[in-house]
Parts: C-alpha cells; structure tokens; sequence
C-alpha cells in the first residue's frame, strides 16, 4: 500500500546512538502505531497516537520516544540504541472505529534495524 | 493487561489439507478479534475479522470462530494452497478510543505441495 510509507528501509547503528525511524501515511487516519517484531514474540506494540499531539505506551515503550506534531507523520527516535533493540519496526495507521465496524490497521512496509 | 496466546507456533500441512490456528484471550471486554496474514519479507494483513456478537465468519476457504464464553477463538483454512504459506496472527481489541490491538504470537503454516 502506498499510503503509508517507512524510512529508512534498513539501517545499522552502533550502540548507544540516536536513531529516528520515520513514518508517513497520505490517508489522514487518526490513528498510528509503532511495532517491533521479534521471533518468539509477535508483533508487540511499542508507542500508539489517537490524533496529532496524543501519544500513549503500549507494551514495550522503553528506550523509545515519540511525537506526532502532524496527523500525518509519526516519528519513533530509539534515544540511545541497545543490542536489544535490534528488530524488524512497522508502522501501522488506522481510522476510527465505527460502531460494528472493521478496526483494521495498514501496516507499512517495516524497518530492518540492526544495533551493533 | 490484555494478553494473547496463539497455538501453534509452527504448522505443517498437506496441500489439500485443512489448518487450524488457535488463539485464547484474556480480557473479557475485548470486543474485535482480526486475523493477519504475514507472507515472508512483507508486512502484515488483515484477511479476516469477527466482532464478539457473531459467533462465525467465513471468506471463501477461510474462516473465524468465536467462543466468547471461553475467550478463544479459531482461525480454519480448508483445502490449503502452497500461496497460503505464511506466518499468521491472531489479535483482540477492546476498541473504544484507542483503537489498540494486542497480538498472539505468531503461526508459521507451511503447506507442502
């Protein structure tokens, strides 16, 4: 789906660096999230936003930061990359929930991220 | 907080076959149980979806089942194709205002030709 878009695609860092994975969807959803996929454990939510300038945690938010100045854009920034952190990152975004309706969520195409 | 369990983690079938994929919840207020399909290298996607108030929900060779009473619910795929390998998940929501989905763990189907 063009509409929501990762960058970079891939990226190798070095312990203890800054790094910011961007994401960019064109359907003004309301709502955007952050997941890490590990093996063994799913797709676990890192960071989630209900409109511009409304961010919560979910599961695992530790060593990451968000902000979502515009609808459109939902930056995640790892402050100070660990080993640990090493992982496959989707953004995924969603509209509103209807009443009985589909709660789907797009995903974009991921971030491979390898902490060295 | 909410948790799924998925079982199993690794399911290998004949082409033909049918595969069973099954998942438990924990939080009884979950309302929204979608299923994803997550082919190698690519992103995840939704093939199906069921809503607490409906107990069944079928797509062609696809299927959802829902016990609400026992907080699980069951993904059914009849007459595989090798295209349905892939790694699939299960998910539950409350949705509400956060629109969050908490997911299982993942199953890898391989289907054998």
């Amino acid at each position: 789906d063009a509409g929501i878009t990762q960058s970079p695609r891939y990226k190798i860092t070095e312990t203890g660096r800054q790094v910011t994975l961007m994401c960019h969807q064109t359907w003004s959803h309301s709502y955007m999230f952050w997941y890490r996929q590990d093996l063994g454990h799913g797709l676990r939510l890192i960071y989630y936003s209900a409109a511009a300038d409304i961010t919560d945690k979910g599961e695992v938010p530790d060593g990451y930061v968000v902000s979502r100045s515009k609808t459109e854009n939902f930056p995640l920034t790892l402050e100070s990359a660990t080993r640990s952190q090493t992982s496959v990152y989707f953004c995924a975004s969603s509209p509103p929930s209807l009443a009985g309706g589909r709660n789907e969520q797009f995903f974009g195409p991921g971030t491979r991220l390898t902490v060295l | 907080g909410e948790n799924v369990e998925q079982h199993p983690s690794t399911l290998s079938v004949q082409e033909g076959d049918s595969a069973v994929i099954k998942c438990t919840y924990s939080d009884s207020a979950s309302n929204y149980f979608p299923w994803y399909k997550q082919e190698l290298g690519k992103r995840p996607q939704l093939i199906i979806d069921i809503r607490s108030n409906v107990g069944e929900k079928k797509d062609q060779r696809i299927a959802v089942t829902l016990n609400k009473t026992a907080k699980h619910f069951s993904l059914h795929i009849t007459e595989t194709q090798p295209e349905d390998s892939a790694v699939y998940f299960c998910a539950a929501s409350r949705g509400g205002a956060t629109n969050k989905l908490i997911f299982g763990t993942g199953t890898l189907l391989a289907v054998q030709p």
